[in-house]
């Protein structure tokens, strides 16, 4: 049974570009959490989808979109790159949400220059 | 919001030590969970937790409703041990409910031979 996995391991990309990002969830799972790690930080929630509809937001622009698919894979797309936006983005799965066990995926890292 | 605190930031101890690692938050919460994150980015769910106290190997988790505080313990630690332990909530986040978490800065472990 696969975990989670995630697609690309690394990517780099130039300011004011713009990126997908692929996360695929453990088998069974319906619910796909993203999260953005900045170098030497904790994870930061950017948004959750079920059901293929964002469920919740945090405190990020609308920059940042993403989309869930009817097998519950889900994509975390970012425009107009700026260089803050340099992280490791982790998708997490779980059966129905946040107070439920997470698994989480290796992670994208993320250089903009 | 929910303000996670852990302590101690970082922590070096020799093997065979007994570790402790504090978790407290302001908010109550449904669950909380107990993160493991290597270097390279990787993490890995230890523990979820709603009360009462967790056994897995080595590794106690306990947690305390009423005072809102966590502790992660470490019997016998070993150089494997070394990785940064992250506590989480589930938080209030836009589009409703408590699904997205909220992180604590995460302790640093260094078990030295």
């Amino acid at each position: 049974d696969a975990g989670v996995t995630q697609s690309p391991t690394h990517l780099i990309k130039t300011r004011g570009q713009q990126v997908t990002l692929r996360c695929s969830p453990k088998s069974g799972h319906d619910t796909v959490s993203w999260y953005q790690q900045a170098l030497g930080q904790g994870p930061q929630f950017i948004f959750q989808y079920y059901e293929e509809e964002e469920r919740q937001r945090g405190n990020f622009p609308d920059r940042f979109s993403g989309h869930q698919f009817p097998n519950y894979s889900s994509e975390l797309n970012v425009n107009a790159l700026l260089l803050g936006d340099s992280a490791l983005y982790l998708c997490a799965s779980s059966l129905g949400g946040s107070s439920y066990e997470q698994y989480f995926g290796p992670g994208t890292r993320l250089t903009v220059t | 919001k929910n303000e996670v605190e852990q302590s101690p930031q970082n922590l070096t101890a020799q093997e065979g030590e007994f570790i402790t690692i504090n978790c407290s938050y302001s908010v109550g919460i449904s669950a909380l969970h107990w993160l493991q994150q290597h270097p390279g980015g990787g993490i890995v769910s230890l523990f979820m937790l709603s009360s009462g106290k967790k056994k897995h190997g080595r590794l106690i988790a306990t947690i305390n409703i009423q005072e809102k505080h966590s502790s992660l313990h470490i019997t016998a630690s070993h150089p494997r041990d070394s990785a940064v332990y992250i506590c989480a909530v589930p938080d209030m986040y836009s589009g409703g409910g408590a699904d997205g978490l909220t992180f604590g800065k995460g302790t640093h472990l260094i078990i030295q031979p």
